[in-house]
């Protein structure tokens, strides 16, 4: 079975500040995806990343970073220089291949972050 | 356009109505999928349709019927539903490519429906 780990319910931290957000998954697929997904407010999942199970480099784009280490099955999700339109809840989430060649995503709990003005 | 879309964004209904959610989109995906969020969880796949065809059906009650009438559109038809049943429907498409599995998903902004 597949699982996925956001210890941290909730974060606060002032804007400006850098933030880590955690992420721990577990799976037995030896190919999987990991994404990060934001959701505002409003409702919707907006997209930010996704990575294979065999590519390690870390990724960075603007002030969004992630650090990808299959050796502590972890997919962390970095903001720097946090800023108020930040504030959302951010989802992590594990692939798994299913019969269909479909994707079935399993989504960890998420954490709510909160960036104080 | 990498848009989907959905409508209603908010919905009641009492416990013996029937009434449909929709899901549009027209970025040529050929992966859609309805998922059930409620209040402060993440959200849970419920439907997968591949190709029009429903692929996945991860235990739903039947009082949930989904339907994919063509590659851009997908519904979902409710009928007899129970106040439990409140949640957040988002709606999502991914490319489906046998080549490339495991796409992004596209979400909609969800369905607010409230059961009374």
């Amino acid at each position: 079975a597949q699982k996925v780990t956001q210890a941290q319910t909730e974060i606060s931290v002032v804007e400006k500040e850098d933030v880590t957000l955690d992420c721990v998954y577990e799976t037995r697929d030896t190919t999987y995806y990991l994404f990060w997904y934001k959701q505002p407010p409003s409702g919707e999942l907006v997209f930010l990343i996704r990575r294979n199970s065999f590519d390690e480099q870390n990724e960075i784009s603007g002030r969004y970073s992630w650090n990808f280490q299959k050796s502590t099955s972890s997919f962390n999700f970095t903001i720097t220089a946090s800023q108020v339109v930040d504030s959302a809840v951010y989802f992590c989430a594990l692939s798994e291949q299913s019969n269909f060649g479909n994707e079935k995503l399993t989504f960890g709990t998420g954490t709510r972050l909160t960036i104080i003005p | 356009d990498t848009e989907v879309t959905q409508t209603p964004k908010h919905l009641v209904m009492g416990m013996t109505n029937k009434k449909s959610l929709k899901c549009e989109q027209h970025m040529g995906h050929r992966a859609m999928y309805w998922y059930k969020q409620k209040a402060k969880k993440p959200p849970e796949l419920m439907f997968v349709y591949s190709y029009e065809k429903l692929s996945i059906n991860e235990s739903v009650p039947s009082r949930f019927s989904p339907e994919c009438p063509n590659s851009s559109l997908l519904n979902l038809h409710l009928h007899a539903l129970q106040p439990e049943d409140s949640a957040l429907y988002l709606c999502a498409s991914s490319h489906q490519d046998m080549a490339e599995l495991n796409t992004e998903a596209f979400f909609g902004q969800g369905t607010r429906l409230t059961v009374v």
